[in-house]
């Protein structure tokens, strides 16, 4: 069974560009969540989608975004990039209950210049 | 709100000895509560997860974590550290009621010392 496929696993970017991200989450998953993890924050949460809607989201400005598309296949687009963009950034799959664990990709690794 | 407390950014254990990752957690309602673990470079891989069933819960590689609900605690344990337990351990705590909505603590850094 194939696990989260999280694309590109490493990118350089420019302040002021933006950034798509990919994730696949695991056959049947419905849920795909987002995390930033840096050195200073640690693991935050930016949203979580579900059946195409999103259903959570964190505390994060309206640069970042997210969609996800109706094989559950998700994008997060981060828009006029910060030097504090820099960061890995997590996608995560899961059934949809609270209850269930969060089956977690590689992660991609934004650097920010 | 929810949040999760990690004690001790940093833990060193000798090869051979008792491992012990604290996690305290707030939650307004019966939590569901979860152990990851990082190694370098990749994503967080599931150790273990307490979902109201048994309080003492076993999960992969010898780790145990008991839910101990009068000290909103539930602490990550193994009887003998290894060199291939040293990594990054997160504690996280979701509501059903939020979906698939987690709050991580800040995470142990684990050395083992040979």
């Amino acid at each position: 069974k194939a696990g989260v496929t999280q694309t590109p696993r490493y990118l350089i970017k420019t302040r002021g560009q933006q950034v798509t991200l990919s994730c696949s989450p695991i056959s049947g998953h419905r849920s795909v969540s987002w995390y930033q993890q840096t050195p200073g924050q640690g693991l935050q949460f930016l949203f979580e989608y579900f059946s195409e809607t999103q259903r959570n989201k964190g505390n994060f400005p309206g640069r970042f975004s997210g969609r996800q598309f109706s094989n559950s296949r998700s994008e997060m687009n981060v828009s006029t990039l910060e030097l504090g963009d820099s960061a890995l950034y997590l996608c995560a799959s899961g059934r949809g209950s609270g209850t269930g664990e969060l089956f977690f990709g590689e992660g991609s690794r934004l650097t920010v210049l | 709100a929810q949040s999760v407390t990690q004690l001790g950014s940093h833990v060193s254990v000798s090869e051979g000895a008792l491992v012990l990752l604290r996690c305290n957690y707030s939650s307004s309602v019966p939590p569901y509560l979860f152990w990851y673990v990082q190694y370098p470079n990749q994503g967080l891989q599931l150790l273990l997860k307490y979902t109201s069933a048994a309080t003492l819960v076993k999960g992969i590689n010898g780790f145990e974590a008991e839910f101990k609900k009068s000290e909103t605690s539930f602490h990550l344990t193994k009887p003998s550290a290894h060199m291939s337990d040293a990594a990054e351990y997160f504690c996280a705590v979701s509501e059903a009621r939020t979906g698939n909505q987690f709050y991580f603590g800040t995470g142990t850094s684990l050395t083992v010392i040979p």
